[in-house]
């Protein structure tokens, strides 16, 4: 158990439509990571928050977003989703941004 | 596994033999390199990392090598147990940037007993 914890593990909706994904990082770690894991990508990093700002930006869609609450909990939004988000989304957290601890993901299937 | 889609090489070992697992990296100035495990329905697991200005570093039952000449990183494991079969991913992160990791494409290690 990595101590990051993923809400919810999996995630069924319809194109089109908009979801939020939960991660709550390992007490005392202010770096929350996002990452997409898709079978034609491979492990892909989307966005960095740390103590509420965001800190880096990867191939992140326009139609996602993200942002990090006081508590440093994190979501990810998914709008108008397309089959092809279909995917498994990792959150990540880190004490100092060399060793990342991942939670158990939350598989999305987008239909 | 998450990763079928994806035309992962496979490595075949005997159980308490010795595992070396090759990644290629693309970005010379990347400062870390760090080496995942994946087991199947679980997220990535850290294993162990070397600095760019290391050539070696060694963990328990684990050794990772860093060849900066040509770019080329390698996870050694030693007395392969099956509990070790996983997907390995070697990823690189440029310190700075936000300590983004970028991820090799992973490669499947299955013990066999």
């Amino acid at each position: 158990d990595s101590g990051v914890t993923q809400t919810p593990k999996h995630l069924i909706t319809a194109t089109g439509q908009r979801v939020t994904l939960r991660c709550s990082p390992r007490s005392g770690d202010l770096s929350v990571y996002w990452y997409q894991q898709s079978l034609d990508q491979g492990l892909q990093f989307l966005i960095q928050y740390y103590n509420g700002e965001e800190r880096a930006k990867g191939n992140i869609l326009e139609r996602f977003s993200a942002q990090q609450f006081p508590d440093l909990h994190s979501e990810l939004n998914l709008s108008s989703l397309e089959l092809g988000d279909s995917a498994l989304y990792f959150c990540a957290s880190s004490p100092r941004g060399i060793e990342q601890f991942f939670g158990p993901g939350t598989r999305l299937t987008v239909l | 596994g998450e990763n079928v889609g994806l035309h992962l090489p496979t490595l075949s070992v005997q159980e308490g033999d010795n595992s070396i697992i090759n990644c290629a990296y693309s970005n010379s100035a990347s400062d870390y390199f760090i080496w995942y495990k994946q087991e199947s329905g679980k997220g990535p697991q850290f294993i162990i990392d070397i600095r760019s200005n290391m050539d070696k570093r060694q963990g328990q039952r684990v050794t990772v090598l860093l060849n900066k000449t040509v770019k080329h990183l390698s996870l050694q494991i030693a007395a392969t147990q099956p509990g070790d079969s996983a997907v390995y991913f070697c990823a690189e992160i440029l310190t700075g940037g936000g300590n983004k990791l970028t991820f090799g494409t992973g490669t499947q290690l299955k013990v066999e007993l």
